[in-house]
């Protein structure tokens, strides 16, 4: 894998279903692996970094996990809620500010 | 803190004119990255600036510039607008290295050249 990809493209969920979204890296020179998430209207915002291979980070209702040998990451959401409806970017990152962002995932909950 | 913020939030330009973008980080940060999103790509990275020098460059031609002042605010050009040029510049600041936070993004200038 040469460039970061995102998988589905577009995601329509019924509240309160959980989903997952799927982010390829390539795994050579890894340093680290960013989610942020993307709302109408505002910024990005970072969601996590991750940087060791078997990390699994969470924040509220929303979790993530990193396997930095076969170069992918997983990104869940338990119980969608329509707030949680925005684009999911990934990005592969070094010690600089330069990332390679994905095409990101755009989900859409459905009250 | 104040977040990072982004002049002017929305601009329109003809073919062959240039347009010149600020970005503000949040104090205290001195890396600034700018990114360029177009219908249809996801972001695409320009340029990263830290301490006054560029120290990451994406695969954009020269008419794309940029520079960082001694306070950490920067500014891109982009000379000689085309049409595929369209599109909305976001800036992202961070500390020193990327750390756990990841970088903070600015609400974008959105261009349309026509």
């Amino acid at each position: 894998i040469l460039n970061v990809e995102q998988s589905p493209q577009s995601l329509h969920v019924q509240e309160g279903d959980s989903t997952n979204f799927t982010c390829s890296f390539p795994s050579s020179n890894f340093y680290a692996l960013h989610w942020y998430r993307w709302e109408t209207a505002k910024s990005p915002e970072a969601l996590f970094v991750m940087t060791l291979n078997g990390d699994e980070k969470k924040k509220g209702r929303i979790s993530a996990t990193l396997n930095t040998k076969e170069g992918y990451s997983y990104l869940y959401i338990k119980g969608s809620q329509p707030e949680d409806s925005a684009t999911y970017l990934c990005a592969s990152g070094g010690n600089t500010g330069k990332l390679i962002f994905g095409q990101g995932t755009t989900l859409q909950v459905k009250p | 803190k104040a977040g990072v913020t982004q002049t002017p939030r929305y601009l329109i330009k003809t073919r062959g004119q240039q347009v010149t973008l600020s970005c503000s980080p949040i104090s205290g940060h001195r890396s600034v990255s700018w990114y360029q999103q177009t219908p249809g790509q996801g972001l695409q990275f320009l340029f990263e600036y830290f301490s006054e020098t560029q120290r990451n460059k994406g695969n954009f031609p020269g008419r794309f510039s940029g520079r960082q002042f001694s306070n950490s605010r920067s500014e891109m050009n982009v000379s000689t607008l085309e049409l595929g040029d369209s599109a909305l510049y976001l800036c992202a600041s961070s500390p020193q290295l990327a750390g756990d936070l990841g970088q903070f993004f600015g609400p974008g200038t959105r261009l349309t050249v026509l």
